[in-house]
């Protein structure tokens, strides 16, 4: 089983819409938790980090559901600009590892 | 976001050569370094991790002979691709995690390399 999944998508959606993704990750022993958003050819950037409380950052928010290992990314208002493939993190402290999901894809369309 | 440098961006090489990569996190103090290859419409896959002043933990798979890694100071990690094949082509990208006022376990990526062998 792999340690992170996600669906793949796309997900493809219009201006203005609210689109939710969900990751899911096998290891309970997991402790930091990450979004990150790749565009076609470049690296990924760090989106927001997902805390036990859950967090919001203008149009985003994610979620941290331990009890289920899942996370889930919230987009409120979609724009055109948020089309991207979004990756889920998984970071374990005592193994100093990062483990990435396969990565959903997102288009918004006018 | 603290930020990573990588170099070069971009490089084309003939089969049989030598391609060295740098990594650089510029304005924190990278304890860990991590390296990955990423092909075209694919996620990315971690190659190794790289811990400054001490030998490079590969993945599995990952000839540790062909891909040289070498931390040599907090701010630098260099990925050295031997004997590069048209195989290796691939887009090359480093991470950095360490303690920059942010929580530690955050990673911030370089730009990438993108490798073609020729």
């Amino acid at each position: 089983r792999k340690e992170v999944e996600q669906d793949p998508g796309p997900f493809n959606v219009p201006e203005g819409a609210t689109v939710a993704f969900n990751c899911t990750y096998s290891n309970s022993a997991s402790q930091s938790f990450f979004w990150y958003r790749q565009d076609c050819r470049k690296e990924p950037k760090l989106l927001m980090s997902v805390y036990s409380s859950g967090n919001e950052d203008g149009r985003f928010t994610a979620q941290l559901n331990r009890a289920s290992q899942y996370i889930s990314l919230l987009i409120r208002d979609s724009k055109l600009s948020d089309s991207a493939t979004y990756l889920c993190v998984v970071n374990r402290y005592n193994f100093n590892k990062f483990y990435f999901g396969s990565g959903t894809k997102l288009n918004v369309k006018p | 976001g603290a930020v990573v440098s990588q170099h070069p961006s971009r490089v084309i090489c003939k089969s049989g050569t030598s391609v060295k990569i740098e990594c650089r996190s510029l304005d924190f103090q990278a304890t860990t370094m991590f390296w990955y290859r990423q092909f075209p419409k694919k996620s990315l896959m971690l190659m190794a991790t790289s811990n400054e002043g001490s030998k490079a933990t590969y993945e599995q798979g990952v000839e540790k002979d062909k891909f040289l890694i070498n931390h040599a100071s907090l701010t630098l990690s260099t990925l050295t691709v031997t004997s590069a094949h048209p195989e290796d082509s691939s887009f090359y990208i480093c991470s950095a995690a360490g303690y920059s006022g942010r929580a530690a376990s955050e990673q911030y990526f370089g730009p990438g390399t993108r490798l073609t062998v020729t």
